[in-house]
């Protein structure tokens, strides 16, 4: 079964950090590329930030651009998300999506269940 | 940026009833425009991708058309199943974005 966990969320206060884990299955990790999208209560869905199958080819939304690192390790099929300088608007539900590559890139066929991000002082 | 705006805001239909959801592009996406359902508690799920193609284990119920700023996506019979929200994205060009979503409602 193609699969994707999240962990690591939490509460955190404005300026702290947290580092976002997604662990993938079911599928070769390192023919896709992926992505994570945020969704803030009561919103619509927010692209955050995309890495290519190889780790060579990194985008990430203004709102977290210098803040936010998105990165991969094949070895063990996990997708990061380190975060830093959080601001109440960083508070959403984070999940993790399979982006179809070369099918369709940046379309996200698989998402996670996501995890919970709140920062709140 | 792309910005999308999905309309009407909230769709009251009963089920067996034919759904029309719009989408509309502040400049061209090309035909780079997906359609995503999601239902409360759950992370959406890709439905349509680039404007018309089914994404994977879809019913032929759902379908996509349009081109260039505007473009729909169609519930030919709605199901019970398929009341929920709906979101459209492009891919067209960095940053990719997403509508603010259709609720497709039980009249």
């Amino acid at each position: 079964e193609v699969q994707l966990v999240e962990s690591g969320g939490g509460l955190v206060q404005p300026g702290g950090s947290l580092r976002l884990s997604c662990a993938a299955s079911g599928f070769t990790f390192n023919n896709y590329p992926m992505d994570w999208v945020r969704q803030a209560p009561g919103k619509g869905p927010e692209w955050v930030s995309y890495i290519d199958n190889v780790g060579g080819n990194i985008h990430y939304a203004d709102s977290v651009e210098g803040r936010f690192t998105i990165s991969r390790d094949t070895a063990k099929n996990s997708l990061y998300l380190q975060m830093n300088s959080l601001t109440i608007e960083d508070t959403a539900v984070y999940y993790c999506a399979r982006d179809m590559g070369s099918t369709s890139w940046h379309a996200f066929d698989v998402w996670g269940q996501g995890t919970v991000v709140t920062v709140s002082s | 940026e792309i910005v999308l705006t999905q309309s009407p805001a909230t769709l009251s239909l009963s089920p067996g009833e034919r759904a029309t959801l719009s989408c509309r592009a502040s400049q061209s996406v090309r035909g780079y425009l997906l359609w995503y359902q999601q239902k409360p508690g759950q992370a959406p799920r890709l439905l349509i991708y680039d404007t018309s193609n089914r994404a994977t284990g879809i019913p032929a119920r759902f379908s996509g058309s349009g081109s260039g700023t505007d473009f729909a996506l169609t519930i030919s019979s709605l199901e019970p199943e398929d009341f929920a929200v709906y979101y459209c994205q492009q891919r067209s060009s960095w940053p990719i974005t997403f509508g603010g979503g259709t609720k497709v409602e039980i009249k």
